[in-house]
Formats: C-alpha cells, sequence, structure tokens
C-alpha cells in the first residue's frame, strides 16, 4: 500500500488531454514540493515535473504539474503514443523522514 | 555529463548476500544524496531508502528499514545496496537516483540504468 494515492490506469485518444492525481496527506504532499516521473518499460525513470510545476530541459510544455492541498495532479495535453508509460508521483514525508512515492498510473493513449 | 552507473544483473540462491553499486561521474558526488527504488516484477516502483554521500546519513523507509544496508564510499563515488540474506521476494529490478535535497520534497534528476536481481532457489 502506497503512501501516495494514484489511479492504476487512465487513458485517452491521440492529441486529448489527460489528468493524474496523486493523492496525500499534509505530511508529505501538503508540505512538500511534488515531483513527477514517467517510466517506460526497460528504461530508468525521467524526472518530469518538480518543485512548483518546474521542467527539467528537454521536457515539453505539454507536461504540467499543480498542487492543491494534499491532492497533485499531473496534466498531459496533446498525447501522443510515446506518452504510453507508467507515471509516479513522489515526495518526502515528514513523518516518516522517508521518500514515498504512489503506486504509479499505467497510461493508455488509445 | 552526469551519469550514475550500476552493477551488472545478478542470480543468487535464498540465504546468499549480495552488494550492489551505483557510480556516480560528472557532478559533486559528495553534495548529493543517492537514493535506491526497487521494482518488483509487474509491480510499482517502491523506495528503499535515500544516503547523504557527503556524510553518509541514511534514511531508510520503514518498509526496508532493517532488511537492506546502504552505504557510500567517497573515495569511489560509490554508493552501496547490500542485502546479508537474500529472499526470493527481493527479486527484481533495482534502480539508484541523484537528488539534491530531501528539504521541501525529493527529486531525482538522474538515475542509473538499473540492476536486475534474481533470487531463485
Amino acid at each position: 500500500q502506497s503512501v501516495l494515492t494514484q489511479p492504476p490506469s487512465v487513458s485517452a485518444a491521440p492529441g486529448q488531454k489527460v489528468t493524474i492525481s496523486c493523492s496525500g496527506s499534509n505530511s508529505n504532499i501538503g508540505n512538500n514540493y511534488v515531483s513527477w516521473y514517467q517510466h517506460l518499460p526497460g528504461t530508468a525513470p525521467k524526472l518530469l515535473i518538480y518543485d512548483k510545476n518546474k521542467r527539467p530541459s528537454g521536457i515539453p510544455g505539454r507536461f504540467s504539474g499543480s498542487k492543491s492541498g494534499t491532492l497533485a495532479t499531473l496534466d498531459i495535453t496533446g498525447l501522443q503514443t510515446g506518452d504510453e508509460a507508467d507515471y509516479y508521483c513522489g515526495t518526502w514525508d515528514n513523518s516518516l523522514s522517508a521518500v514515498v512515492f504512489g503506486g504509479g498510473t499505467k497510461l493508455t493513449v488509445l | 555529463e552526469v551519469q550514475l552507473v550500476q552493477s551488472g544483473a545478478e542470480v543468487k540462491k535464498p540465504g546468499e548476500s549480495l552488494k550492489i553499486s551505483c557510480k556516480g561521474s560528472g557532478y559533486s558526488f559528495t553534495t548529493y544524496w543517492i537514493g535506491w527504488a526497487r521494482q518488483m516484477p509487474g509491480k510499482g516502483l517502491e523506495w528503499m531508502g535515500v544516503i547523504y554521500a557527503g556524510d553518509s546519513d541514511t534514511r531508510y523507509s520503514p518498509s526496508f528499514q532493517g532488511q537492506v544496508t546502504i552505504s557510500a564510499d567517497k573515495s569511489v563515488s560509490t554508493v552501496y545496496l547490500q542485502w546479508s540474506s537474500l529472499k526470493a521476494s527481493d527479486t527484481g529490478m533495482y534502480y539508484c537516483a541523484r537528488s539534491s535535497s530531501m528539504v521541501r520534497g525529493a527529486t531525482f534528476d538522474y538515475w542509473g540504468q538499473g540492476t536486475l536481481v534474481t533470487v531463485s532457489s
């Protein structure tokens, strides 16, 4: 059971927008920045979003993140088939003094 | 160029010990945290723990406390993940990743390529 809760799967058509949620508590999301990662099978996870909706160099603006209270969301617009992957949210938990991740969300681009 | 290079795949028997490694290069090794994450077959990523390479301050996730040991050797810019007695349930892919800070969140910007550990009798 992951500390952060994500939906197991989401799907949308190419060109559409999808939102992936990540629910936590005041000890993690409520008082820390959330990062989002894309994980394609057989490859290393890739950082997509960090801090207050910052993107590393090379990550397109189609990916954006936001947070309200203890809920963080990742929006992906203009979906492409290459976006099919598992997506994870993560942050620090002040009570556990540990890194916590969500269980991951599998994105299918129909 | 920042790189985290992990040691190769391992096949072990239950009860055996194992130490896998993650070597950092292209950055100031001692000013970053390195974390380890596990992905069991067909499952999601689980964080095991993190270590600050500068002073070896280590924080374990509750599920992994006492099950593994994370250590660092500054002289060779390498972080290790160690088991004293492997179980079949330790089978999985293990990733290391770098973070500049655990304050206000933990952002892992560079990742190793992964080490596959297979534990089978």
